[in-house]
């Protein structure tokens, strides 16, 4: 079963706008990490940001925040004034204590930022 | 400089020709990991090691084998490649916990013919 949803497989943004990402998580653990990696057409994974299960606060990183909805499992990646260089494929990606630190990666999204 | 490193970065090779891709870290990381990405599918887990002589399967092991003699290394190996195992491979390493992102090497194109 797919642990890790991300429904966008792509998206189209006119630059300086924001942006949400989706991405919908499964796991009947209570100690689990969310992530979100940015992968650009170089082909390097940079780590972008990273919320705990039983973090309060939505993680914020610069202009990269996570709206993070613990019932409803779901860890939206937010971009604020998008930039041209934020064009890129982004993963969401969770690791789970109880299944021994295994970790799951969605399908990705590949974000344009259009001038 | 904190990094982890994979060899090579480019490889074509043949059917039934066995390859070792090396990946290794610098970072004194408990926890290694590969990856194979395609498109449409993201990043599949191969195989995982939380300690040395530690190896764990992730969700697509099968036509793959690891090992973890020593903290810094984890090399994967192709015994027996086959066309579908055409892909780009990464290894990644961390702290062991769910609150430790991974460090990604650069990636290894790989392609069988």
């Amino acid at each position: 079963a797919q642990k890790i949803t991300q429904t966008q497989p792509g998206m189209f943004v006119q630059e300086k706008e924001a942006v949400t990402l989706d991405c919908t998580y499964d796991t009947s653990d209570q100690s689990y990490g969310l992530f979100w990696y940015k992968q650009p057409s170089s082909g390097e994974m940079i780590f972008l940001i990273y919320q705990g299960s039983y973090d309060e606060q939505n993680a914020t990183e610069g202009r990269y925040s996570l709206n993070f909805q613990k019932a409803r499992k779901s860890a939206n990646l937010v971009i604020s004034a998008s930039q041209l260089g934020d064009s890129a494929m982004y993963f969401c990606a969770m690791r789970e204590r109880y299944r021994d630190d295994k970790i799951i990666f969605g399908k990705g999204t590949r974000l344009h930022i259009l001038p | 400089e904190a990094q982890v490193t994979q060899n090579p970065r480019y490889l074509i090779t043949v059917t039934g020709k066995k390859l070792t891709v090396t990946c290794s870290q610098n970072m004194n990381h408990e926890y290694m990991s590969w990856y194979r990405q395609d498109p449409g599918l993201g990043l599949r887990q191969i195989y995982y090691s939380m300690n040395v002589e530690v190896t764990d399967k992730g969700d697509v092991p099968e036509g793959y084998k690891v090992s973890r003699k020593e903290k810094r290394n984890f090399p994967l190996i192709l015994e027996s490649p086959s066309p579908n195992q055409t892909s780009l491979y990464f290894c990644a390493s961390s702290l062991v916990g769910t609150n430790y992102e991974q460090y990604f090497g650069p990636g290894t194109r790989l392609t069988v013919t």
